[in-house]
């Protein structure tokens, strides 16, 4: 089947560095996505990656290795508005997105 | 502002129902997705559309079904509507089929089925 593991929440302070894993195992992949959901809003579209290595963009970086089926977001200088739930997403062969079931973050002064 | 709009933002109905929900993707975008997002299922995509075509297929029930006018503005047509239907029904556009490009996201329709 198709699965994406992902934690279910962390905590970290702010001015920190975290990073959210991400495990997928999927039926084919043609891209991962990281969104970012604070609550009652729409999510919010961060990062792509489709090949290996380091994506960045500002404070956030996302890293994929497809070989063993791991991505990872990472945040740096953290602050409070960062306190929001992170989805991790993959595109499959059929071009459907399956979703994780998001990492709440809770960043703490 | 995303610049998605979605009509109408709440939606109160019962069992057995049918509901529209619409979706207005940014000026220029062709790429039009919509997801389901309940309590217990997480953010679920439903189906993409591309210019009026169909693109792609999710977790999309046989009661559900959408389309894509010539104006790119979308539709998704709830039907045989059951208590677990109730859910935020979020649109998304984009400006081409994907890759990797930026999906912005509308407001979504708050939908609750009594």
């Amino acid at each position: 089947g198709q699965n994406i593991d992902q934690p279910t929440e962390m905590t970290a302070t702010e001015g920190a560095i975290v990073q959210i894993n991400c495990t997928y195992q999927t039926s084919g992949f043609n891209g991962l996505f990281w969104y970012q959901q604070h609550a009652g809003e729409a999510p919010t579209f961060l990062s792509y990656n489709v090949l290996d290595g380091l994506e960045e963009k500002g404070r956030f970086s996302s890293f994929l290795s497809r070989s063993k089926g791991y991505s990872y977001l990472l945040l740096k200088e953290l602050q409070m508005k960062d306190s929001a739930s992170y989805l991790c997403a993959v595109r499959d062969n059929g071009r459907k997105l399956i979703f994780g079931q998001g990492t709440e973050l809770s960043v703490k002064p | 502002d995303s610049g998605v709009t979605q009509t109408p933002k709440h939606l109160i109905t019962a069992t057995g129902q049918r509901v529209t929900l619409r979706c207005s993707p940014r000026s220029g975008d062709l790429s039009v997705y919509w997801y389901q997002q309940s309590l217990d299922q997480g953010l679920q995509f439903l189906i993409q559309y591309y210019n009026g075509e169909e693109r792609a297929k999710g977790n999309i029930l046989e009661r559900f079904s959408a389309q894509q006018f010539p104006d790119l503005h979308s539709e998704l047509n709830l039907s045989s509507l059951e208590l677990g239907d109730s859910a935020l029904y979020f649109c998304a556009s984009s400006e081409t089929s994907g890759g990797g490009e930026t999906q912005y996201f509308g407001p979504g329709t708050r939908l609750l089925v009594l």
